[in-house]
């Protein structure tokens, strides 16, 4: 299986503040890359597929970015609600695993 | 608008067997094939398979092969996961999710509510 590792596990920032989570693959998936966020009690939604196609109706304050086995979420300018937990998730081949996960917290 | 909705939470008693259902509306059932993933307290997201809905085709995790069970009833837009000899690890929200596949990528929109399985003697 292909294993998706995130960094940070949980970070503490403020609003407005720019905030960047990485995502590595064990192996090449091109760009085979989605984000996910989600809030508590609730299922995940779709920010990014492709690894840097925004999904409709996200904010573009939201991007993506990589290929290969790197790859990068940035919110550029962080809002309230964009306190959740974030994943990424391989699409280029299954089982489709995810990241641990990326918990924003507000600071 | 595109909308899975999932069957309400379960309690079960470890050996038992589980089903959830989600059913889709807003599109055309049969022309997306549909994911089960499912989240244990405080763990990360874990795919469990999949089913072709236009043909019944399914593919499982290697994790769960043996135990799940994934089919699909095209007549009611709806999806099925069946999950069997339960054990409290178990314990956990399942969510089904659409998959789209198109050249700029693969990726699972909309996702259903979350039905909660309980483990528990």
């Amino acid at each position: 299986d292909i294993q998706m590792t995130q960094s940070p596990s949980s970070l503490s920032a403020s609003v407005g503040d720019r905030v960047t989570i990485t995502c590595r693959a064990s192996q090449s998936i091109s760009r085979f890359l989605n984000w996910y966020h989600q809030k508590p009690g609730k299922a995940p939604n779709l920010l990014i597929y492709g690894a840097s196609s925004l999904q409709s109706g996200v904010p573009s304050r939201f991007s993506g970015s990589g290929s290969g086995t790197d790859f990068t979420l940035t919110i550029s300018s962080l809002q309230p609600e964009d306190f959740a937990t974030y994943y990424c998730q391989q699409s280029y081949t299954t089982p489709r695993t995810f990241g641990g996960g990326t918990k924003v917290e507000i600071k | 608008q595109v909308q899975l909705v999932q069957s309400g939470a379960e309690v079960k008693k470890p050996g038992a067997s589980v089903r959830v259902s989600c059913k889709a509306s807003g599109y055309t059932f049969t022309g997306y094939a549909m994911h089960w993933v499912r989240q244990a307290p405080g763990q990360r997201l874990e795919w469990m398979g999949w089913i072709n809905a236009a043909n019944g085709n399914t593919k499982y995790s290697q994790r769960f092969q043996g135990r799940v069970t994934i089919t699909r009833d095209t007549s009611a837009s709806t999806a099925y996961m069946e999950l069997s000899s339960l054990r409290s690890e178990d314990t956990a929200v399942y969510y089904c999710a659409r998959d789209i596949d198109r050249p700029a990528g693969r990726w699972s929109d909309p996702w259903g509510q979350g039905t909660l399985v309980t483990v528990s003697s």
